[in-house]
Formats: structure tokens, C-alpha cells, sequence
């Protein structure tokens, strides 16, 4: 069993839907969690970063950490073309090398 | 966050010849690792760069095939040896740095063995 599950996709939706990606994991020891966003042909980018449990909102993007379900969740709001892309959960322990999902690939519709 | 560069962008090489990828740093940072990202799929790390000292591999990755170098703590070069088909992938430098343990990716090396 991976340490990190994450939603497959592909996920289609029209402009403006809420999305919501979500991975879970086995490990109790992460502490922080990521999630990166990554263009064809590109790197991926940071997107949005949470130590510990709670939420955190950037703009239309939220990120929300139940450690006691082992569950991260990213929510995209009022979604947009631009916003398709494969989207990466990651988290790690505090040791610097970072563990990551499969990836979801999201495709926004105008 | 640290802004990373990779050289080449790309590459297209022939079978059995070797690779050099550089890395390079705008700021110090602890950890570099090295990814691979084939079509379609997601990362997997190749090799922790350790500044001063042998990279650490991960299972499946060995020193003769993907020798890492790390001269300081804002460059690292990977080398891809002897290539063959099936090392045709994206190749990703990544750091870890500050108090955040977050990691930063380069724009990759997409390299083509013929």
C-alpha cells in the first residue's frame, strides 16, 4: 500500500465549479502538506503549503488538513480555464524529502 | 522561495552515450534531490544530492548509472550514463530549504534517447 493515495482522475468540470481534490495517507508522522500544480511540459509549482491540521486560503484556492482522518482536501472555487493542470499532493515529516500522490488531472471547460 | 534553473531544457541523444544535467541555486540550500517524471506519470526521486559527501540513492537507482555530484550548496549535476530508450523522461532538480521543509522544482530536463 502507497503512503499516499490520491484521487484519480481525470476530472473534467465546466468554468466556475468548485473543485475538490483530495489524497489520503497512512503515515502519522507528516506533519506538513503540500500541494503543487503542474502545467504540461513545466515543473511543478507550489501552490499551497499547511503545517499540521486546519485550513488555509489563498485566493480561490483552499487547502484543509484533518490529521485525525489522515485526509487532505484542495478546493478550487469559481474555476478556470487556466486552472487546468495536474494537481500533486505531497507531505512530509520534517526531513526534507517529501512524499507524493499520483496526481490528478484536472481540465476546466470554458 | 528559491528560484532553480536547469540545463539543457532539452535533449536528444542516442543510445549508449551519457547525459550531464546541471542544477543551479539562487540561494543556499540544504537538500537537492533528483526526480524523474516519465509521460503521464507522477515523480519518482532518484537520489538525495548531499553537498560534500555521495548522493543517496533510492531503490532501483544506482551510482554507475545515474552519477549525482553536488560541489556546493547551490549546484548539482546529474548524469544520466549510457542511455538507453527507456530512460526518456523528464528529469526535475528539486531543493528543500529554510524552516518550511517545503520543496521548490526546477522547469526540468526533457531528454529523448533515440
Amino acid at each position: 500500500q502507497k503512503e499516499v493515495e490520491q484521487d484519480p482522475g481525470p476530472l473534467s468540470v465546466p468554468e466556475g465549479a468548485i473543485v475538490s481534490l483530495n489524497c489520503t495517507y497512512s503515515n502519522s508522522a507528516f506533519q506538513y502538506f503540500m500541494w503543487y500544480r503542474q502545467y504540461s511540459r513545466k515543473g511543478p509549482e507550489l501552490l499551497m503549503y499547511t503545517y499540521s491540521s486546519g485550513n488555509k486560503e489563498d485566493g480561490r484556492f483552499t487547502a484543509q488538513v484533518d490529521k485525525s482522518s489522515k485526509y487532505i482536501s484542495l478546493f478550487i472555487r469559481d474555476s478556470q480555464p487556466s486552472d487546468s493542470a495536474t494537481y500533486l499532493c505531497a507531505m512530509n515529516t520534517n526531513a526534507g524529502k517529501s512524499t507524493f500522490g499520483d496526481g490528478t488531472t484536472l481540465t476546466v471547460k470554458p | 522561495s528559491a528560484v532553480i534553473s536547469q540545463k539543457p531544457s532539452r535533449d536528444i541523444c542516442q543510445r549508449g552515450t551519457s547525459l550531464t544535467i546541471q542544477c543551479q541555486v539562487d540561494s543556499q540550500v540544504t537538500m537537492m534531490f533528483w526526480y524523474r517524471q516519465q509521460p503521464g506519470q507522477s515523480l519518482t526521486l532518484i537520489a538525495t544530492a548531499n553537498q560534500g559527501s555521495e548522493a543517496t540513492y533510492e531503490s532501483g537507482f544506482v551510482i554507475d548509472k545515474f552519477p549525482i555530484s553536488r560541489p556546493n550548496l547551490t549546484f548539482s549535476t546529474l548524469t544520466v550514463s549510457n542511455m538507453s530508450p527507456e530512460d526518456s523522461s523528464i528529469y526535475l532538480c528539486s531543493v528543500s530549504g529554510g524552516s518550511t521543509d517545503t520543496q521548490y522544482f526546477g522547469p526540468g530536463t526533457r531528454l529523448t534517447v533515440l
